[in-house]
């Protein structure tokens, strides 16, 4: 596609839901990364893909977080048991080779309500 | 800690105004850094910096490096109401991207 779609662009779940967002990154890039992104901050890192396999996920807050990306190309970041805290919006980013000095292109994000 | 720190956190200025928001760290191995623009949602990509005293130009944009006081500037000059937005500065090592809390620039007419 010409850039990173993720759906929904919104979602609102209740407290101890699961959650299910999802990325679409830019044909033919090998990298995918999920940041959060809380009000008044910076994105936060979570994971990197390298492929179909997760070369960093050391940004993951706890094990009630996972990600999954079983083609090398769409990814999708689950959450479950939602708390409140996890309110954010949740950017996704496409890298064509991934490393430090690869331009990361971002998707518009899904923003998360947890009531 | 590795840490990114911007400033100043909002600016608010009138168009034709001339800008420079600033961007230091403390990260080690440093590889790059990064600037982009964030309007709604997706940040945008606007200078990917390696070198130091390289200034990067894209029309009315432009960014320096200095690796050795580890900052960096990015100006804006002449500002357009379309120029309002949050910048993020990112700074990339061998494990991962970090990001400032931007600067929140308001630009009025």
């Amino acid at each position: 596609g010409a850039g990173v779609s993720q759906t929904p662009s919104n979602k609102v779940t209740e407290k101890g839901k699961y959650v299910e967002l999802r990325c679409d990154p830019i044909s033919g890039h090998t990298a995918l990364y999920w940041y959060r992104q809380s009000l008044g901050q910076g994105p936060e890192f979570l994971i990197y893909f390298q492929g179909t396999g997760a070369a960093d996920d050391s940004g993951l807050p706890n094990d009630r977080f996972f990600a999954v990306r079983p083609e090398g190309s769409v990814s999708t970041l689950k959450i479950q048991r939602t708390e409140r805290g996890d309110s954010a919006v949740y950017l996704c980013a496409s890298s064509r080779r991934g490393g430090p000095t690869d331009t990361q292109y971002f998707g518009p994000g899904t923003r998360l309500t947890v009531l | 800690e590795d840490k990114v720190v911007q400033s100043p956190l909002s600016l608010v200025v009138h168009e034709g105004d001339t800008v420079t928001l600033n961007c230091s760290y403390e990260v080690t191995n440093f590889r790059s850094l990064l600037w982009y623009k964030q309007e709604k949602k997706a940040p945008t990509f606007l200078f990917m910096l390696t070198s130091s005293g390289i200034e990067k130009k894209s029309g009315r944009l432009s960014s320096i490096l200095d690796k050795k006081e580890l900052f960096s500037i990015l100006n804006i000059t002449a500002t357009q109401t379309g120029d309002s937005a949050v910048y993020l500065c990112a700074v990339a090592n061998n494990n991962d991207m970090r990001f400032g809390a931007g600067t929140r620039l308001t630009v009025k007419p």
